[in-house]
């Protein structure tokens, strides 16, 4: 039972362009959402969050969109660098309880 | 050092033989989990401690897991008789606990240890 899904494998963006990142979830008590990045041989690393009573949540180029009826939260990169080359992986949890994370999609941004 | 430290980095085992792994948490962190990534797939939930509460095992695969966490700090995943499918990074994660009004619920992680059994 996948309480957290990222539809797409894998997203190719050309440099300096939007990159979309998408993910949905299942289980209507997550309240809190957040994304990771990870590069090869290391551990995930932490991006960005957004609370269950906000829809939208911005640090500099990363923006995470919240969609709470349609149970879908986005991540926004702009502009893409190729530095930002790696697998995302989108997470949920409720307060007190475990973290799950999805398949993770990974960004391809070509210079 | 201040983050997550998992020891050993790779280990290489034959098949039915058993492994530790061990994770060092960020001090102060309550919570700590383990994951693991199989080649080509995602963060697989494994076990979560939180405080003294009794630990999340939703996520382990067999009886041949297991996990403890002493003195609510170190913690040590032990596989038992490994098995090729076992093979897989195996990550550690700390945090501070949820239920913080201010806290994130980051999740700080370490490098993993890279599992491979023949």
């Amino acid at each position: 039972d996948q309480q957290v899904k990222q539809n797409s494998p894998s997203l190719s963006v050309q440099e300096g362009r939007i990159s979309i990142l998408n993910c949905d979830y299942t289980n209507s008590m997550f309240d809190y959402f957040l994304w990771y990045k990870k590069y090869p041989a290391e551990g995930p690393t932490f991006l960005i969050s957004i609370s269950s009573i906000k829809d939208k949540n911005e640090d500099g180029r990363f923006t995470v969109f919240l969609n709470k009826s349609a149970k879908h939260l986005s991540l926004h990169i702009v502009p893409s660098q190729p530095g930002d080359s790696a697998v995302y992986f989108c997470a949920a949890s409720a307060r007190g309880f475990k973290t799950i994370f999805g398949a993770g999609t990974r960004l391809f941004v070509k210079a | 050092g201040a983050g997550v430290s998992q020891s050993p980095s790779n280990k290489v085992t034959e098949k039915g033989k058993d492994v530790e792994l061990r994770c060092d948490p960020i001090s102060g962190h309550t919570a700590l989990y383990w994951y693991r990534q199989s080649l080509g797939q995602g963060l697989e939930f494994l076990i979560y401690f939180q405080g003294n509460s009794a630990p999340d095992k939703s996520g382990l695969p067999s009886d041949r897991f297991s996990a403890e966490r002493t003195g609510g700090s170190v913690s040590t995943l032990t596989i038992q008789r490994t098995q090729q499918e076992d093979s897989a990074v195996y990550l550690c994660a700390s945090s501070f606990f949820l239920r913080a009004r201010t806290n994130t619920g980051e999740l700080f992680f370490g490098e993993g240890s890279r599992l491979t059994v023949l």
